[in-house]
């Protein structure tokens, strides 16, 4: 299963709101994770199962949809959000994941 | 607290060998699936392997398959991935992560570099 994430970078300022796009190339129910990673670090888990927060992330975080479209949004931009986010789709092995999306200041 | 810690990366010629190792500390590991996720220099993430909670099922990515082996000792809390043939696409760092529904505990990688 091939995941196509859009765009691949977005500038945004504080405050602003922040979609990300991800595309699945087949069905995956709402098998599907999204992840924050900073530079350096390992990726952080913020979605999972589409639409559910992970314990400990702020709840201007939020994800949806089902099938082969979905969205992270983030609310109001804060200065600790500024990182790529990755989707991930948990449906079938093996595990792929979307190319990425940084978001960068404006 | 719940961590894992990889070991084992390093330098490595091509064709050569390596073996990683994961700690997991702070939680039941024998209940979990444990994944490898490998990170290039400057590119995206990308799923490697997997292995069931007992040991028993496990998957890899096509471009690891015959060539990358993951085991799992339960008895002492450690997941394994022993590399052979490695080439220079195989650089990057190395990840172990816990989880069925997305990972939500990752370690903090250890960096695997194939270079002459």
């Amino acid at each position: 299963i091939q995941m196509t994430q859009s765009p691949s970078s977005v500038s945004a300022s504080v405050g602003d709101r922040v979609t990300i796009t991800c595309r699945a190339s087949q069905g995956i129910s709402t098998s599907l994770a999204w992840y924050q990673q900073k530079p350096g670090k390992a990726p952080q888990l913020v979605i999972y199962a589409a639409s559910s927060l992970q314990r400990g992330v702020p709840s201007r975080f939020s994800g949806s949809g089902s099938g082969t479209d979905f969205t992270l949004t983030i609310s109001s931009l804060q200065p600790e959000d500024f990182a790529t986010y990755y989707c991930q789709q948990t449906n079938s092995f093996p595990r792929t994941f979307g190319q990425g999306t940084k978001v960068e200041v404006k | 607290q719940e961590q894992l810690v990889e070991s084992g990366g390093g330098v490595v010629q091509p064709g050569g060998s390596l073996r990683l190792s994961c700690a997991a500390s702070g939680f039941a590991f024998s209940t979990y699936a444990m994944h490898w996720v490998r990170q290039a220099p400057g590119e995206g993430l990308a799923w490697v392997a997997v292995m069931s909670y007992d040991a028993i099922n496990k998957v890899y990515a096509d471009s690891v398959k015959g060539r990358f082996s993951i085991s799992r000792d339960n008895s002492k809390n450690m997941l394994f991935l022993e590399m052979y043939s490695l080439t220079r696409d195989d650089t990057a760092v190395y990840y172990c992560a816990r989880g069925p529904q997305g990972y939500d505990l990752w370690g903090r990688g250890t960096q695997v570099t194939v270079s002459s």
